[in-house]
């Protein structure tokens, strides 16, 4: 089984409704994190987590909201989907007692808002 | 503020043949260097990382990359390209502690037979 977890790895819907991609890991990690992935943009930060009361934006957190829900659950809310929404989500996680902090990834949530 | 430019946003090599991928960061200090792989409907796995120590360090899958202070740049190379090797490869920086990575644009290498 993946370590992080994301759900769901497709969704179609439409402007204006509500979309929660939720994401779990097995890490035992205290930091996760939420990038969109665009083509020829790369990833950029939505929103992090330091641990289940610390909640941080991003670079581009407009539009989205989040919820740490346990250590082990990060959720990404899109409260009205908009079509410039349209995108791969990525969960990440990552240890704080490793020095350099890399992202462990799920395996992204591809969404698409019509 | 960090930023990463990967300058190739596609690359089309041979099998078999010697592949060179560019990344370079600006940041005021020495960051953590990161390559990333993504393989088609898959998420990003890493490859490499630097931090300090010996500039030129070796990853999974044949990879390595070299680190030159002078030019501000995270290079990463690989021999001889298999046609597995075919994905998206992202640079990454993160300041010294870690944290927050920053992530290039992204380079899509393909590999032909």
């Amino acid at each position: 089984d993946a370590d992080v977890t994301q759900t769901p790895r497709n969704r179609i819907t439409k402007t204006g409704k509500r979309i929660m991609l939720e994401c779990s890991q097995t890490k035992g990690h205290d930091r996760m994190y939420w990038y969109r992935q665009d083509p020829g943009l790369g990833l950029q930060l939505i929103y992090y987590s330091f641990d289940v009361k610390d909640i941080n934006k991003g670079e581009i957190s407009d539009g989205y909201s989040v919820s740490r829900q346990a250590q082990a659950k990060f959720s990404l809310s899109l409260e009205s989907a908009i079509p410039n929404q349209t995108a791969l989500y990525f969960c990440a996680t990552s240890d704080p007692r490793t020095p350099t902090g890399e992202l462990f990834f799920g395996e992204g949530s591809r969404l698409t808002v019509l | 503020a960090q930023s990463v430019t990967q300058p190739d946003i596609h690359i089309t090599v041979s099998e078999g043949a010697s592949l060179e991928l560019r990344c370079n960061y600006s940041y005021g200090a020495t960051p953590y260097l990161f390559w990333y792989v993504q393989s088609p409907g898959q998420g990003l796995q890493l490859l490499l990382k630097y931090f300090s120590g010996d500039t030129l360090v070796q990853g999974i899958k044949g990879f390595e990359a070299e680190f030159k202070r002078s030019q501000s740049s995270f290079n990463l190379r690989k021999p001889s390209v298999h046609w597995s090797d075919a994905a998206e490869y992202f640079c990454a920086v993160a300041p010294t502690g870690g944290n927050k990575l920053v992530f290039g644009a992204g380079t899509i290498l393909r590999v032909k037979s």
